[in-house]
């Protein structure tokens, strides 16, 4: 069974600049949640979709960060427009109601 | 508002000795908790986990102890291996109608371990 797909695997931007992540979930999975890891902190969640509908959001700062799940299958992350405390790792991980399968992460740094 | 606390950024044990990992919880809502282990640049992989109707669940080497009056659970890997080196994470939620995990996931802040051979 394939895991979670997430590219890119690293990023490197200037503050201000945009950036999109995508994650591919592992199959038949409904539930798709976005994390970010800040180094030295355990991921916090930034959104969980069920399908391709929001179930939370509430720690998702929605002046800059957007999430989308069009077809209930992937999901793409966005940033717009970057500040330097954005730099961390972003998590996608899947689940179908159970435990939550993490992909590797994409490593953003913001210059 | 740190819900979930390790308090011990690391640990060091010698290979073959006992790890003892400890993680602490302050919200009372809290009724299913895992542990989670990371190596470098990969997601977090799921490793053992409890709900709150029990206060021990064991796995192989691993076994994870849960004292609800403390609000306070533990994960002990008995020996430990070198192979077991990687940063490891608590995570509590509130439990979903299947008795597994319900959804959004309140990580610690990690505890990096070294078992040295």
């Amino acid at each position: 069974e394939a895991g979670v797909a997430q590219s890119p695997r690293y990023k490197i931007i200037e503050k201000r600049q945009s950036v999109a992540f995508w994650c591919n979930p592992i199959s038949g999975h409904a539930t798709l949640y976005w994390y970010q890891q800040i180094l030295g902190q355990g991921p916090k969640l930034l959104i969980q979709f069920q399908n391709n509908g929001v179930v939370d959001d509430s720690q998702l700062p929605k002046d800059r960060f957007s999430a989308e799940r069009l077809k209930g299958v992937d999901s793409t992350l966005k940033i717009q427009p970057a500040k330097l405390e954005d730099s961390a790792v972003y998590l996608c991980a899947s689940s179908l109601g159970g435990g939550q399968f993490f992909g590797p992460g994409t490593r953003l740094t913001v210059l | 508002d740190q819900q979930v606390k390790q308090n011990s950024p690391s640990l060091s044990v010698q290979e073959g000795r006992i790890s003892i990992l400890n993680c602490d919880y302050t919200n009372s809502m809290f009724d299913y908790f895992l542990w989670y282990k990371k190596y470098p640049a990969e997601g977090p992989t799921f490793l053992i986990s409890i709900s709150s109707i029990k206060d021990k669940n064991e796995d192989g080497r691993f076994t994870v102890f849960l004292n609800k009056s403390a609000k306070h659970l533990s994960l002990h890997i008995v020996p430990s291996q070198p192979g077991d080196s990687a940063v490891y994470f608590c995570a509590a939620s509130e439990m979903g109608a299947g008795g597994t995990s319900y959804g959004k996931l309140t990580f610690g802040q990690g505890t990096i371990l070294t078992v040295h051979p």
